[in-house]
């Protein structure tokens, strides 16, 4: 299994333009989530999906938005990139939204904003 | 709000010691769970061990273990045995317990632990 997959590895943006962040997976999870990874401050939850059609805010869902029409597929996209979005960016997934499914994190995506 | 602090940003430790890291959390729930979750270079987030609340019986996971001291909200995290491929960042995520409704993670800051040989 391939688990989390996260495309691209790495980005470089200009200010002002938008970009998709792709995250797969093939191990028939309802949950996806999105985090950001900030030096100094952990990660933070952006949005997230309990089931395809379904998707709600997390804490910091300002600049992104998401969609799930697939139950394998999860995208993030940014509309008009920010150097505040400078981040790392993590998709996770678990069999379902209760506590006793672990998190499946993909390997990141280091995105630069200029 | 829950917060989780870690007040450790780096340690060190030997080849074949042992380690703790803090993790010290502010909530008002009375139901929650705890996580240690590890990242090497890779960037792979990897769960170590979790807690749930509600159990007073520390969690251990091999050579990993908890002390879970709830009055305190604290929640430490102790490796024994320690080997060159713990070397990684750790992190320490409490969830509330909202009747299982939610998988949403509150991460600390992190603790990059470098094992010597």
């Amino acid at each position: 299994n391939a688990g989390v997959t996260q495309t691209p590895k790495f980005q470089v943006l200009k200010t002002g333009q938008s970009m998709t962040l792709q995250c797969a997976q093939d191990m028939n999870h309802e949950y996806m989530s999105w985090y950001r990874q900030d030096p100094g401050m952990g990660l933070r939850l952006i949005h997230y999906s309990v089931g395809a059609g379904i998707t709600d805010q997390g804490e910091v869902p300002n600049g992104y938005n998401v969609s799930r029409s697939t139950t394998e597929d999860f995208p993030l996209r940014l509309l008009s990139a920010a150097p505040s979005q400078t981040s790392v960016y993590f998709c996770a997934s678990s069999y379902d939204r209760k506590v006793n499914s672990p998190l499946h994190f993909g390997n990141g995506t280091r995105l630069t904003v200029t | 709000a829950q917060t989780v602090t870690q007040s450790q940003p780096e340690m060190s430790v030997q080849e074949a010691e042992t380690v703790t890291l803090s993790c010290t959390y502010d909530t008002s729930e009375n139901n929650y769970y705890l996580f240690w979750y590890k990242q090497p270079p890779s960037r792979q987030m990897i769960l170590v061990i979790r807690q749930e609340a509600y159990k007073q019986q520390n969690a251990t996971e091999n050579r990993f273990s908890v002390n879970f001291q709830k009055a305190a909200k604290s929640f430490s995290l102790k490796i024994s045995d320690s080997q060159l491929g713990d070397t990684a960042m750790y992190f320490c995520a409490f969830m509330k317990h909202v009747g299982g409704a939610t998988n949403k993670l509150i991460f600390g800051t992190g603790t990059l632990l470098a094992v010597q040989p």
